[in-house]
């Protein structure tokens, strides 16, 4: 049983460009949330997709934007890049259901703005 | 506003020995928290959740105690061993339906086990 998968592992562009990272979630998870992890901190909530719609979204701006697909598949896009949105993007899936399950995180896409 | 913070932010012990990992919290309308381990070059790994209506619970080497009154929550592993190395976070989840939504995560600590 695959776990969260995210593509591609590592990434590099040049400030003002546009990025989409890719992430499928757990076989059976339906709602897939990402996160920013700068280096030495913890992840911060960016938004959250259930039924291929954005439920809940954190204190990023509105270059930070994403989308989900029929098959629960998300990506996240972000536009006109700045230095300071160099992290390691992380998705997690989880199932929406009767009570809280646990939260699964994918490894993760490393993106370096130059 | 919410705010989930750690009091150390490096711990180290000897194999064998019993951590204590320690996290405040500040929204008391927190109604779910996480602790989650994260190693180098890999995301975060649950390891276990606790309710705010419990004040206390257990898994596989691993105990999670919650104090509402002082808004405190700790990790204990017991008998750490050197695979236990890594980076600790505990979690907030503020309402977000069946599902966790939002996490908020603190800074966190890095355990480090010497044989």
């Amino acid at each position: 049983d695959a776990g969260v998968t995210q593509s591609p592992t590592h990434l590099i562009k040049t400030r003002g460009q546009q990025v989409t990272l890719r992430c499928s979630p757990k076989s059976g998870h339906d709602t897939v949330s990402w996160y920013q992890q700068a280096l030495g901190q913890g992840p911060q909530f960016i938004f959250q997709y259930y039924e291929e719609e954005e439920r809940q979204r954190g204190n990023f701006p509105d270059r930070f934007s994403g989308h989900q697909f029929p098959n629960y598949s998300s990506e996240l896009n972000v536009n006109a890049l700045l230095l300071g949105d160099s992290a390691l993007y992380l998705c997690a899936s989880d199932r929406f259901g009767q009570t809280k399950e646990e939260q699964y995180f994918g490894p993760g896409t490393r993106l370096t703005v130059t | 506003g919410e705010s989930v913070g750690l009091h150390l932010p490096t711990l180290s012990v000897q194999e064998g020995d019993n951590s204590i990992i320690n996290c405040a919290y500040s929204n008391s309308a927190s109604d779910y928290f996480i602790w989650y381990k994260q190693e180098s070059g890999k995301g975060p790994q649950f390891i276990i959740d606790i309710r705010s209506n419990m004040d206390k619970r257990q898994g596989q080497r691993v105990t999670v105690l919650l104090n509402k009154t002082v808004k405190h929550l700790s990790l204990q592993i017991a008998a750490t061993q050197p695979g236990d190395s890594a980076v600790y976070f505990c979690a907030e989840n503020i309402g977000g339906g069946t599902s966790y939504g939002k996490l908020t995560f603190g800074q966190g600590t890095i355990l480090t086990v010497h044989p």
